[in-house]
Formats: C-alpha cells, structure tokens, sequence
C-alpha cells in the first residue's frame, strides 16, 4: 500500500515564525503535492513538484515556499507564519501513469491541522 | 477553468439506505478520481475512474466523460460511511487535481 506521512497531525505557531510542514512517501513517485483545506472553500492547490529540485506553483502560493532534494520528501515553508495561515495542509503524491499498472491516481497524507495564534 | 459541481451538498441517511452522488464537470477531462474524507481529516481514495464503471464492495462509481458527470453509489449505507465525498478532477500537465465542493453525509443508525 502506498504510504504518505506527514510529520505532525496538529502544530501551533506563533505570527512570524517560521515553520516546516514535511511529507514522505514511500512509493518511489514523481509528483508531490501541497494543499490546504478550509471551510467554504475546498482544497487548494499551494503547490507541486514533478521531479527533484524541482517545483511549481499552484493556484495559491503566496505567503509559501517549497524544497525538494530527494524524491520521497517535499516540504512546505511558512516563512513568516501569519493567523490567515491556519488551516488544514494535506500532502499528496502520484506516479506517472503510462507504465504497467502505474496510473496518476493521488494519495493523500493524514493531514497537519496549523494553528497560527 | 474547469468547473466542478457536486451534488446534494447534504445528505442525511438511516443506515442501510442507499444513495448517489453526482459530480457534474464543465469541460472535457482526462480522469477522475472519488474520495472520502473521514471524520479525522484523511482523504481516502475510493475510484479512480476516466470512464466507465467500477465496483468496490458497497460502493460503485460510473463516469459518461462524453456528458460530463460522474456518479457514485452507496448501497446498505453504514454510520461508517459517514464524512465528506470529493470528486477531483485531473486538469492540464502535471496531474493538478480540480476538487469539488464536497458532498457531506452523515449516516444515522
């Protein structure tokens, strides 16, 4: 079964901290994926990387950045951690369908419920 | 961008009820996938369905791309079943997920 971690189900910060949410899968995928969940407007994409070193920006990126140096780890980076961050963040991660078996279905990491106070 | 519409908002249950769920989407799509959130917050992957139908034990989804919607069923509904249903779909290069709104049942025994 595929797994995906996420390195702490509830964290609380203070405004302007900075902070490190961390996701590792252990299926050897190519894509990973950070959202984050709030009342009334669903799940939204902050941002995704398709290879190593590499990143994209979703649909809400501001106020983030992302690293990538190995394949199964992608962290999320709140710089300067503000209250407008509390939120849920989910995790996610895919392969690359066309191989045998392989198709792009998403699996999702248990989620980092962030306080910012 | 591509719109996703998921219907009822809410539904309420007795168990052992049966129901479906509709995901109606705006444009042409490459693939589709069905979730449960459980109460906890984790999304669990139910289908991951283009076209076509699929069964897994109490639960079926079926997609008619060509109409844009997507259906899934819940038969002998369980309190178990109880959560939040997205429907996501998969939009441009790089499997970018499109989500829903959510469809929130609540099982009652």
């Amino acid at each position: 079964d595929v797994k995906v971690t996420q390195s702490s189900r509830y964290l609380v910060k203070r405004t302007g901290e900075k902070v490190f949410l961390e996701c590792v899968q252990d299926m050897d995928h190519e894509n990973m994926f950070w959202y984050r969940q709030d009342p009334g407007l669903g799940l939204r994409l902050i941002y995704f990387s398709y290879d190593v070193k590499m990143k994209e920006k979703g649909d809400i990126p501001e106020g983030y950045s992302v690293s990538r140096e190995k394949k199964e780890r992608f962290s999320l980076i709140l710089e300067s951690a503000s209250t407008n961050q509390t939120s849920m963040y989910l995790c996610a991660s895919s392969g690359l369908a066309g191989g045998p078996g392989v198709t792009d279905t998403q699996y999702f990491g248990p989620g980092t419920r962030l306080t910012v106070l | 961008g591509i719109q996703v519409e998921q219907s009822p908002p809410d539904l309420i249950l007795q168990e052992g009820a049966n129901s479906t769920l509709r995901c109606n989407f705006s444009d042409s799509v490459n693939n589709l996938q069905w979730f449960h959130q459980n109460p906890w917050g984790q999304l669990i992957n139910l289908f991951y369905i283009p076209s076509g139908t699929k069964q897994n034990g109490r639960l079926s989804a079926t997609t008619v791309a060509t109409e844009r919607y997507s259906l899934l069923y819940i038969s002998s509904s369980q309190t178990t079943d109880s959560g939040v249903y997205f429907c996501a779909l998969f939009s441009g290069g790089y499997n970018k997920l499109i989500f829903g709104a959510g469809t929130r049942l609540a099982v009652h025994p």
